[in-house]
């Protein structure tokens, strides 16, 4: 089946550095994949809606600048969170569906959590 | 603005038992999503509910979706321990792949 696949799964940075995510899709091609934030012992919040070969679409109340969201192929997205905060802590999912799919399934990475310190 | 609402937040119950998890939405969907959870896991897709009137099984969880009422439930059948995780419905915005959450259901199914 679909697979998407997230790297790194953990990753532990200090303070004010910048930390990448790579969001791919396995055995498939996403025109359009989506990144949610998950905080502990909460639920998932979209982000923003990350387009092939155009800009990506934030949630309201999402800093753009601080969370740079790049879909370079139609098998890879990344999040970049800049200058990251303790604030920034996280869980980092990004799903996509596969296009042409009736069954209307959206497929999920493993997840990133990030630890800023 | 698309709102989902879960309940209950947290359910204890023993092995062997039924229990029902709810799961109301506020706007008009036609697609909903039951995922499970284990603590520090990603997301693992249970069902997939596309139409008013689906309804799906799995082992001992059942599904189902009454659009018309904008609801959707969890059923578990005669709960086991490997059951214990937590549940999130998702509802898409339209059509758009975009989900909104419920908070989750933490479930616990003691021995």
């Amino acid at each position: 089946g679909a697979v998407v696949s997230q790297h790194p799964s953990r990753v532990i940075c200090k303070s004010g550095t910048s930390v990448k995510i790579e969001c791919r899709s396995l055995d498939f091609q996403a025109t359009t994949m989506f990144w949610y934030r998950q905080f502990p012992k909460q639920s998932l919040m979209l982000m923003a809606t990350s387009n092939e070969g155009s800009k990506a679409t934030y949630e309201q109340g999402v800093e753009k600048d601080k969370f740079l969201i790049n879909h370079a192929s139609l098998t890879l997205s990344t999040l970049t969170v800049t200058s990251a905060h303790p604030e920034d802590s996280s869980f980092y999912i990004c799903s996509a569906a596969q296009p042409g799919r009736t069954t209307g399934e959206l497929f999920f990475g493993e997840g990133s959590r990030l630890t800023v310190l | 603005e698309l709102k989902v609402e879960q309940n209950p937040l947290f359910l204890s119950m023993q092995e062997g038992k039924n229990y029902t998890i709810y799961c109301n939405y506020s706007t008009t969907s036609d697609r909903l999503y039951w995922y499970r959870q284990d603590p520090g896991k990603s997301l693992e897709s249970l069902f997939v509910l596309l139409s008013n009137g689906a309804v799906k099984q799995e082992g001992r969880l059942m599904a189902s979706l009454d659009t018309k009422a904008r609801l959707s439930t969890l059923h578990i059948t005669a709960a086991v321990h490997d059951l214990s995780a937590t549940y999130f419905c998702a509802v898409d915005q339209g059509g758009s792949e975009k989900l909104v959450f419920g908070k989750g259901t933490k479930l616990t199914v003691n021995p």
